[in-house]
């Protein structure tokens, strides 16, 4: 098994252009998420979703959009970047927890995006 | 509004020491709580995770301490080797309401 794969692994990007960032898993996870990781900030969720289909806000969504039109993939769109949006991110995905009874979030490796 | 705080940002420990990393929660409806390890240029990936009804929870060279009343929980790694070189990010949410919410991260470099 692949886990959980991210595409592309380094992208730089000039102010205003757009772009699409692909997860994709292959362990029949219900729900996926995007990240960004900047220095000293930690990990900051974007979106997530619970199931194909469905999408919901994190604590920064402003400046990204997302689509799950099929359970193994997450797309994150930047549809004007800006220099802000400079970071690392990373996809995640997960069981339902509540059927689990954990939280275990499997993490791909993420995505360098710069923009100038 | 930060709701969960970690520390020390980063921590250099002896081999053979003890690292400790400190937590802090504000939600008292948080009741799932990870550790997650992170090598440099890797995905984080679960390390360890406690539930609030035991106060304490071992696996191998790692042990979190939990403190319901004070809102705290931390990761204590006994014998700390050099490969434990990592960023460790402590994690909370309500398990199957809430996504996690992460700290900080404690950057962790144990010397030789």
């Amino acid at each position: 098994n692949a886990g959980v794969t991210q595409t592309p692994k380094f992208r730089v990007l000039k102010t205003g252009q757009s772009m699409t960032l692909l997860c994709a898993q292959d362990m029949n996870h219900e729900y996926m998420y995007w990240y960004r990781q900047d220095p000293g900030m930690g990990l900051r969720l974007i979106h997530y979703s619970v199931g194909e289909g469905t999408t919901a806000k994190g604590e920064v969504p402003d400046g990204y959009n997302v689509s799950r039109l099929k359970k193994q993939n997450f797309l994150l769109g930047l549809e004007s970047a800006a220099p802000s949006q400079t970071s690392v991110y990373f996809c995640a995905s997960s069981y339902d927890p509540k059927r689990g009874g954990n939280d275990e979030q499997f993490f791909g490796p993420g995505t360098r995006l710069t923009v100038l | 509004q930060q709701q969960v705080k970690q520390s020390p940002q980063s921590l250099i420990v002896q081999k053979g020491g003890i690292s400790i990393i400190n937590c802090a929660y504000e939600n008292t409806a948080f009741d799932y709580f990870p550790w997650y390890q992170q090598f440099p240029g890797k995905g984080p990936a679960l390390l360890i995770a406690i539930r609030p009804d035991v106060s304490e929870k071992k696996e191998g060279r790692f042990t979190i301490s939990f403190n319901k009343s004070a809102k705290q929980f931390s990761l204590h790694i006994m014998d700390s080797q050099p490969g434990d070189s990592a960023t460790y990010f402590c994690a909370a949410s309500i398990l199957g309401n809430t996504p996690l919410v992460f700290g900080k991260g404690t950057r962790l470099s144990v010397i030789a």
